[in-house]
């Protein structure tokens, strides 16, 4: 069965850095394209980020662009999100997703990382 | 682009509810609805319009129109309480909009 496993959360200082990961299980991770989404404390879902199922494409949300840096490791399943110059407004439950071809919904979701970015 | 929804809604047990999305850009053919429950990651309810995920129950059904995507539930039963976000992707389907979301409540 599909499965994907988030890591890495954790408390950071504002402007310091964090990795993300996500290991995934039960499906071929190299054939499908990733998202990040967040969630920050009692507000709504926001995306941040995807890459397509080679990595060659990358695209981000408007919030997050030049301070955050979506990768995969196909060869280990794995999907990142490098989040450098944290903000507390980062703030949030960190979420991966596969994408569902052709449609591009969002099949599988992991049960989320939080991240919290205080002095 | 932004995806707009009424924060809260309500409905009695049984009866029928539709939640809605508007979007000067809402894409139809990547129009989908997730549903989420406190604590619990979203999961997907409807997507391409009006496709049920094996699981989901029928009472679900989705619909959209000149920038306006629906989200119906017939006869809501109290397991249907949850917040329910719609989504979508901009005119070059690369990025990805989500609405604010709506609160269901089931009375």
């Amino acid at each position: 069965q599909v499965h994907l496993e988030e890591s890495g959360g954790g408390v950071v200082q504002p402007g310091r850095s964090l990795r993300l990961s996500c290991v995934a299980s039960g499906f071929i991770f190299s054939s499908y394209a990733m998202h990040w989404v967040r969630q920050a404390p009692g507000k709504g879902l926001e995306w941040v980020a995807t890459t397509s199922y080679n990595g060659d494409n990358k695209f981000y949300g408007d919030l997050v662009k030049g301070r955050f840096t979506i990768s995969r490791d196909n060869s280990k399943n794995t999907l990142f999100l490098q989040m450098d110059g944290l903000r507390p407004e980062d703030t949030a439950v960190y979420f991966c997703a596969r994408e569902a071809p052709p449609l591009g919904e969002f099949d599988y979701w992991g049960q989320g990382a939080p991240v919290t970015v205080s002095s | 682009s932004e995806l707009t929804q009424d924060p809260a809604v309500s409905v009695a047990l049984g009866q029928t509810v539709r939640i809605t999305c508007q979007g000067d850009s809402l894409r139809e053919d990547y129009a989908s609805w997730y549903k989420q429950k406190p604590g619990q990651a979203p999961q997907v309810v409807i997507y391409g319009k009006n496709n049920r995920p094996s699981g989901i129950p029928g009472r679900f059904s989705g619909f959209t129109s000149g920038g306006t995507a629906s989200l119906t539930i017939a006869g809501a039963q109290a397991e249907d309480e949850a917040d329910y976000y719609c989504s979508s992707r901009d005119s070059g389907a690369n990025l990805v909009l989500f609405g604010g979301g709506t609160r269901l409540t089931v009375l």
